[in-house]
């Protein structure tokens, strides 16, 4: 069965600095690899994707993403973050056959000023 | 964009009552629906996938009896937890599949139900 490991349960970083989470899929074929944030009181927002092709993918507010079958990894990473960054991120892989999609436990980022 | 909505947010229940939760998909049709159970500093769990017009499918160890499912129409599903009990006392969240065979591209969640049993 799939399933996503993020290894850091809470990162702290300092505003300005960067950024990389981890995360590492158990899958036999090419999963989809999905980031989404959780903000406090908010619903999840999707990130960014990754299904095929370039495997560093682009997302939104600044975060990119690596898609790297060799280390089954998918790390999210921002060169530059800011206090409104400070939210649960979770990792989340799916299958191609169906359209379920598996969490990862989440890491809280939290942003010193 | 895409927009789902979740009512009510929150819920407080005696224990032994059963809560009803809905979730819509606002301005998009969807044939899927799936609902998680969130817990306290814990990932989303997926319980169900609900298609409309037929009998939801549960995840391995969800009791079915415990958490009913409709999703009567392409815009509206429900999960009804029966006899509520403390441990049901958990944060709800539904999503929604805006195209058929594509859920993990266009799948948008709505923004949960924090439910508490008393």
């Amino acid at each position: 069965a799939q399933s996503v490991t993020q290894p850091d349960i809470h990162i702290t970083v300092s505003e300005g600095a960067s950024l990389e989470l981890r995360c590492n899929y158990s899958y036999g074929a090419t999963p989809y690899l999905f980031w989404y944030v959780q903000s406090p009181g908010q619903g999840l927002q999707l990130l960014l994707k990754y299904f095929s092709g370039d495997t560093l993918v682009q997302g939104i507010k600044g975060f990119e993403a690596e898609f790297k079958r060799s280390q089954s990894s998918f790390n999210l990473r921002k060169p530059s973050v800011h206090w409104s960054d400070a939210a649960e991120y979770f990792c989340a892989v799916g299958e191609r056959r169906d359209d379920k999609i598996i969490f990862g436990k989440g890491t809280r980022l939290h942003i010193l000023p | 964009g895409a927009v789902v909505s979740q009512h009510p947010s929150r819920v407080i229940c005696k224990s032994g009552t059963s809560v009803k939760i809905e979730c819509r998909s606002l301005d998009f049709q969807a044939t899927t629906m799936f609902w998680y159970r969130q817990f306290p500093k814990k990932s989303l769990m997926l319980m169900a996938t609900s298609n409309e017009g037929s009998k939801a499918t549960y995840e391995q160890g969800v009791e079915k009896d415990k958490f009913l499912i409709n999703h009567a129409s392409l815009t509206l599903s429900t999960l009804t937890v029966t006899s509520a009990h403390p441990e049901d006392s958990s944060f709800y969240i539904c999503s929604a599949s805006r195209i058929p065979g594509q859920g993990q591209e266009t799948q948008y969640f709505g923004p949960g139900t924090r439910l508490l049993v008393l």
